[in-house]
This record gives structure tokens, C-alpha cells and sequence, in this order.
């Protein structure tokens, strides 16, 4: 089955100090991964995304994200945690070829604490 | 560029009334998706359109929920009637009909059914 799971419902990490959301993935096609951000009463904003070649992938905002098919995940990291960057965090995956619907986990929590 | 247009932004009805939800999704993307977000979820998706084709409606509740989308551009998905749990965020989200390309997501119709 295609699934997505990110074990962390809610995290609070101390601003200024490094993060990692985890996901892990399964699925039956080559992914293309994503990671989504969700602020209150907002849409779903693109951090990144992994098509191919290097499995390590930077985004917006600071944020990079390592792909790693040998053990099915995709984390998301941050060296150094803004206030701002308190939301809902989604990872996803999707099949390489356009107009395939995304497969989304139930997302993460962060909270940020001063 | 204007992103994907939504409304209304919420909505709150009674339990059996219709409803219904419009969206613009960005200028030139072919493929429009419908995905609903239920509290404390991620979104899945109810309905994908290439062009003005209904490509993948498996997930649509077919007995209360319908949709459009009539020339190819913007869409409309009803509910008739609506129950206590369809309460939830629907999401529209747009993408080019090629590969690679991320979906670009409205900020959702968050809907209440009393």
C-alpha cells in the first residue's frame, strides 16, 4: 500500500536550535518526494521537493531535506529554528509522471519556544 | 501571478443543506485537483481534472458530492446534501500538465456542518 507516515505528531524545539521532521514513505512507483509547510488558515506552501540526482535537496527558508531510498524516508532539517517557522509540517509523495495526486502523511506540529 | 483563487473561505451550514466551493486555479495549468483535509490530517484527494476530463474521481462520494469543471478552467465541488462529517478543509491545488512541476494549492474552504 502507498502510504506516508510521520511518526512525530508534535515537536517543540527551542529557537535557535536545530530541527528534524522524519517521514517515511512506501511506495510502489519511482517517489517524488515533497515537504509542504501549513500555517493557520493558510494553504500548503512548497519547501521542497526530490525528483532525482542528489539526495540532498535545499529549499526555502532555510530548510533541506536528505533522501535516503535505503531506508524509505525523507527528513526535513534546520540548522537554526526561527519563531516564524512554527506550522504544520506535511510530507508527501507522488509518481514521477505529472497528474498524479500527492500522498500526504498527517503531518507534524512544530512549535517553536523562546 | 495570481495563485489559486478559492471561495468562500469558510462555511457554515446545517446538516442536510448544499453547498458549494469554487476555484480559479492558476492561468495555463491543465490538471486541477480536489482534495479534502480532515482535523489533525493530511489532505487526500477527492477528484483530479486534466483539462475539463474527470481523470481519477475513485475517492469522490458520489452519492452527495459532485464537481465540474466546465471549460477547462475553473471548478466548482458540491455537496447535497452535507452530513456532520464533512466537516473539513477542502483544498484546490493546480499544476502544469508536465512533469516535475509542483501543485500549487488555494488556502482551502474551511467548512463547518452543524
Amino acid at each position: 500500500a502507498q502510504s506516508v507516515t510521520q511518526p512525530d505528531i508534535h515537536i517543540t524545539v527551542s529557537e535557535g536550535a536545530s530541527l528534524e521532521l522524519r517521514c517515511n514513505y512506501s511506495y510502489g512507483a519511482t517517489p517524488y518526494l515533497f515537504w509542504y509547510v501549513q500555517s493557520p488558515g493558510q494553504g500548503l506552501q512548497l519547501l521542497l521537493k526530490y525528483f532525482s540526482g542528489d539526495t540532498l535537496v535545499q529549499g526555502i527558508k532555510g530548510f533541506e531535506a536528505e533522501f535516503k531510498r535505503s531506508q524509505s524516508s525523507f527528513n526535513l532539517r534546520k540548522p537554526s529554528v526561527h519563531w516564524s517557522d512554527a506550522a504544520e509540517y506535511f510530507c508527501a509523495v507522488g509518481a514521477v509522471q505529472a497528474g498524479t495526486a500527492l500522498i500526504f502523511g498527517k503531518g507534524t506540529t512544530l512549535s517553536v519556544s523562546s | 501571478e495570481a495563485g489559486v483563487v478559492q471561495s468562500p473561505r469558510y462555511k457554515i451550514i446545517e446538516k442536510k443543506q448544499p453547498v458549494a466551493f469554487w476555484c480559479n486555479p492558476i492561468s495555463g495549468h491543465n490538471t486541477l485537483y480536489w482534495y479534502r483535509q480532515n482535523l489533525g490530517q493530511g489532505p487526500e484527494l477527492l477528484i483530479r481534472y486534466e483539462n475539463e476530463e474527470a481523470v481519477d474521481d475513485s475517492q469522490l462520494p458520489k452519492d452527495r458530492f459532485s464537481a465540474e469543471r466546465l471549460k477547462g478552467v475553473d471548478s466548482t465541488l458540491k455537496i447535497q446534501p452535507a452530513e456532520l462529517g464533512d466537516s473539513a478543509v477542502y483544498l484546490c491545488a493546480s499544476q502544469l500538465q508536465t512533469t516535475k512541476d509542483e501543485q500549487f494549492f488555494g488556502p482551502g474552504t474551511r467548512l463547518t456542518v452543524l
